[in-house]
């Protein structure tokens, strides 16, 4: 998984808490990524890092919020939990070489259940 | 809109039994055409990048290749191991990955 770790792997949670999921790189990777994948859907982009402090949207921003303090980890926060938010979160990383056109690597998944 | 459309989404085979997996895209400015395998429970491994139009590149029993329109993943001689979700992802001119939803291939021995 291209050095990449991503904790914890299973969450169950309740409605209405936060939950922050965290990504781990040992790649020294400057871009960093949040999706989410559910049944019949493709993967689809949450947040994004382009460096340390660096983040931008992607097509599924609601109810997300990221923090990059550190180029080894990315942290994906869901303020207050809804049910539609239960998916698999993945998070990926790619070199700078090319900036945004490079490939994207991938980590293991968190398995997320909001009851 | 940008949007990538594969098909089947379900594809059972023999072992050796030789067939094409389809990825239809339409993105404005092309820049890569991705390739990835996904087993049960882990992520998205990469296997090719296509960037331009009858590029073809191979792995193994695999061989991806391009079109304008779409991008077909062949596989030759499949085997049990081989089976696993195949998903495909078009990068446009705003540098973002649009995702099929991917297809599922069993092969059966």
């Amino acid at each position: 998984d291209a050095g990449i770790t991503q904790s914890p792997r299973h969450k169950v949670t309740e409605t209405g808490t936060p939950v922050t999921l965290r990504c781990h790189q040992t790649e020294n990777h400057r871009y960093m990524y949040w999706y989410r994948q559910d049944p019949g859907h493709g993967l689809r982009l949450i947040h994004y890092s382009y460096g340390v402090k660096d983040t931008d949207k992607g097509e599924v921003s609601d109810g997300y919020s990221v923090s990059r303090s550190k180029t080894e980890d990315f942290l994906l926060t869901l303020e207050s939990a809804t049910s539609s938010q239960t998916s698999v979160y993945f998070c990926a990383i790619s070199e700078s070489t090319r900036g945004l056109e490079e490939t994207q690597y991938f980590g293991p998944g968190t398995r997320l259940l909001v009851l | 809109e940008d949007q990538v459309t594969q098909s089947p989404e379900a594809l059972r085979l023999q072992e050796g039994e030789s067939s094409s997996l389809n990825c239809s895209y339409t993105v404005s400015g092309l820049r890569g055409l991705f390739w990835y395998r996904q087993d049960p429970g882990k992520g998205p491994e990469f296997l090719f990048t296509l960037y331009s139009a009858g590029e073809e590149k191979e792995k193994e029993r695999l061989k991806a290749t391009l079109t304008k329109k779409e991008s077909f993943l062949h596989i030759t001689a499949p085997k049990p191991e081989d089976s696993a979700t195949y998903l495909c992802a078009a990068r446009g001119s705003n540098y973002q990955l649009i995702w099929g939803a991917g297809t599922k291939l069993i092969i059966k021995p």
